[in-house]
């Protein structure tokens, strides 16, 4: 089955540490997405990637950083550089001419 | 600057009833407009969509109407059931710079048994 899948559901992380969440898709999508829910804030773009090699910082990217080396693969990691880590972290893909993304199940990250 | 608004951020409806979750954009070069579907700890998951060429699009019982001119789009959901009792999301998307999907704040759905 083609689907989109995000790892831990659940992490805690300790001020100060940096963090990589994972997010892997084999519904063969050029474009991944990141976004962060906090409560009466919706989705906020973090990053975005439209091709291998190639990604584009969204509406809050400070102290976040990405990498996307295989198509497959879109992991983000949460510096110690951003001051309110703690929120719920989604994870998408698209066709790049995206009239739909596929989202996956998300992690909830807890700065201890 | 928030392109894509819902102005209410929840609604209580009784089962049976009818649902109205209304949203408003700015960006007039948005053509493409989507609900999404949320349960708390699961991501979004798609429920219908509409372009603009289009005022209305049915699915069931979900409906979006879209009011170009008042930039103004709107799901019904008719009749409500408690299990439509989520955060929906509204999107909308263009091409160009504007091809990402851009959400709003989303809605709490109530439906009262």
């Amino acid at each position: 089955d083609g689907g989109i899948t995000q790892s831990p559901k659940y992490l805690f992380r300790k001020e100060g540490q940096n963090v990589t969440l994972s997010c892997e898709q084999n519904l063969n999508h050029d474009a991944m997405y990141w976004y962060r829910q906090d409560p009466g804030q919706g989705l906020r773009l973090i990053y975005y990637s439209q091709i291998v090699n190639d990604f584009q910082k969204g509406d809050i990217a400070e102290g976040y950083s990405v990498s996307r080396e295989k198509k497959e693969s879109f992991p983000l990691t949460v510096t110690s550089a951003q001051k309110n880590p703690t929120a719920f972290y989604l994870c998408a893909s698209s066709i790049v001419r995206n009239y739909g993304y596929t989202f996956g199940s998300g992690t909830r990250l807890t700065v201890v | 600057d928030q392109q894509v608004k819902q102005n209410s951020p929840s609604l209580s409806v009784q089962e049976g009833r009818i649902s109205i979750l209304n949203c408003d954009y700015t960006n007039s070069m948005f053509d493409y407009f989507l609900w999404y579907k949320k349960y708390p700890a699961e991501g979004p998951t798609f429920l219908i969509s509409i372009s603009s060429i289009k005022d209305k699009n049915e699915d069931g019982r979900f409906t979006v109407f879209l009011n170009k001119s008042a930039k103004h789009l709107s799901l019904h959901i008719v009749p409500s059931q408690p299990g439509d009792s989520a955060v929906y999301f509204c999107a909308a998307s263009g091409t160009g710079a504007n091809s990402k999907l851009t959400f709003g704040k989303g809605i709490t759905l109530s439906v009262r048994p």
